[in-house]
């Protein structure tokens, strides 16, 4: 399996620009989670998806963001307009259930810098 | 409702122990520990879930003190590839609601010296 698989690996876009980051979680993997990291508030959960159905969304932002899982095998984060302070290690992640052992397995992250 | 995680750093010289705290304020369910070396993702470890028990991976193992709503993560005889930052992710709820939210605790900074 290749893993969680996100792209771009590094974003650079003006503020007031559209950023769309995109991952394709585990095949089988019924949980998806995007996080985000900075070195002032760690890893925080943004929003996640059960089946494809948003769960908890109260993680994000403000209305700026935006995500979308409209199939199984694939989700967006979006981010319209983004500003400097949305700079940040942006992570998806799945999981399942498997007995006592779901762990989630990490993408490796879209590195956004907005300038 | 963030777990609290203590120590922040660590400095080992190879084959020492080291134990990393996880405490939470909230009652928990499950706890997961990760580790995440420099520029890259966070790599799952391990998952306890409440009951008190005990887990081990190779020479990492855990705890959960479920009446104390603490995890403690055990380093033993420490190698080189042990550096990185440590997360504990606790999960509240029962059993149905233990995939949803899992909030982090800010890490601990491990560096293994030879």
């Amino acid at each position: 399996d290749a893993g969680v698989i996100q792209s771009p690996r590094h974003e650079v876009t003006e503020m007031g620009q559209e950023v769309t980051l995109r991952c394709k979680p585990i095949s089988g993997h019924d949980y998806l989670f995007w996080y985000r990291q900075t070195m002032m508030r760690g890893l925080e959960l943004l929003i996640y998806f059960n089946n494809n159905v948003p769960i908890d969304d109260s993680g994000m932002p403000e209305d700026r963001f935006s995500a979308k899982m409209p199939n199984a095998s694939f989700s967006t984060l979006k981010i319209q307009p983004s500003e400097p302070r949305d700079s940040a290690v942006y992570f998806c992640a799945s999981s399942t259930r498997t007995g006592d052992n779901y762990g989630y397995t990490f993408g490796s992250g879209t590195r956004l810098t907005v300038v | 409702q963030q777990p609290v995680q203590s120590p922040q750093a660590v400095i080992l010289r190879e084959g020492e122990d080291a134990v990393i705290n996880c405490s939470s304020s909230k009652a928990l369910y499950s706890v997961h520990w990760y580790r995440q070396k420099h520029g890259e993702a966070p790599v799952f470890l391990m998952i306890l879930l409440k009951g008190g028990e005990q887990k081990g991976h190779e020479k990492i193992s855990a705890s959960f003190n479920e009446k104390k709503q603490q995890s403690s993560l055990y380093l033993t005889a420490s190698q080189l590839s042990y550096s990185g930052t440590y997360f504990c992710g606790t999960a509240t709820g029962d059993r149905g609601s233990t995939l949803g939210r899992l909030y982090f605790g800010r890490g601990t900074q491990l560096t293994v010296w030879p």
